[in-house]
């Protein structure tokens, strides 16, 4: 079985501060890795995925996530935050395989105050 | 990326009565679909996973009578909350896979409020 931990349920940060959104899996099998956000009343959005090779991937919108095996983490982290980052995000997990189902975490609200 | 299309986006509806929640994949087939339920403030509970042309494997917990799941087409997937409670007043979410896809692509919620 896998699960997802993210121990911060609530992330506060000043505009153009840096932030570091944790995530925390486990499983005994391989899996792959996402991060997802969701902005209010919205479905969820992939901002980046793990599946294999550099262990450090990026988004489009300047998130980075960085794939630590050892530590079994996944976090997610942005130099410089904007207003329109403010969402929650969600890290998620799969077991390496099409028709496994996708695990996720409990979410961390990433507030930006100007 | 691939889009999922989800219909109505909100809903109400009377306690008692039937509500039925479209998932549609509009540029991919979507062998497996997977529809989730969200409390407030709160992560996503997966209810079931569906395979197109199989029944829903409902999770632990999930009344498989009450939340009716069917997979006819790869392309779409219906969730039917019968009889209605304002207990099942949430926020319900789709999305959809297709065969070999590493990652599900999510619709855009239903907002289902009984009264």
């Amino acid at each position: 079985a896998q699960s997802v931990t993210q121990l911060d349920s609530q992330v506060p940060v000043f505009e153009e501060a840096p932030v570091e959104l944790r995530c925390n899996y486990s499983s005994s099998v391989s899996v792959y890795l996402f991060w997802y956000v969701q902005y209010p009343n919205q479905g969820l959005q992939l901002l980046l995925k793990y599946l294999s090779g550099s262990t450090l991937v990026e988004s489009i919108n300047g998130f980075e996530a960085e794939f630590n095996k050892s530590q079994t983490s996944f976090h997610l982290r942005k130099p410089s935050v904007h207003i329109s980052d403010t969402a929650e995000y969600f890290c998620a997990v799969t077991p390496i395989g099409s028709a496994s189902k996708i695990i996720f975490g409990s979410g961390t609200r990433l507030s930006i105050r100007p | 990326g691939a889009v999922v299309s989800q219909h109505p986006s909100r809903v109400i509806c009377k306690s008692g009565t039937s509500v039925k929640i479209e998932c549609r994949s509009l540029d991919f087939q979507a062998t497996t679909m997977f529809w989730y339920r969200q409390f407030p403030k709160k992560s996503l509970m997966l209810m079931a996973t569906s395979n197109e042309g199989s029944k829903a494997t409902y999770e632990q917990g999930v009344e498989k009578d009450k939340f009716l799941i069917n997979h006819a087409s790869l392309t779409l997937s219906t969730l039917t909350v019968t009889s209605a409670h304002p207990e099942d007043s949430s926020f319900y979410i789709c999305s959809a896979r297709n065969r070999g896809g590493t990652e599900a692509f999510f619709g855009q919620g239903t907002r289902l409020t009984v009264v």
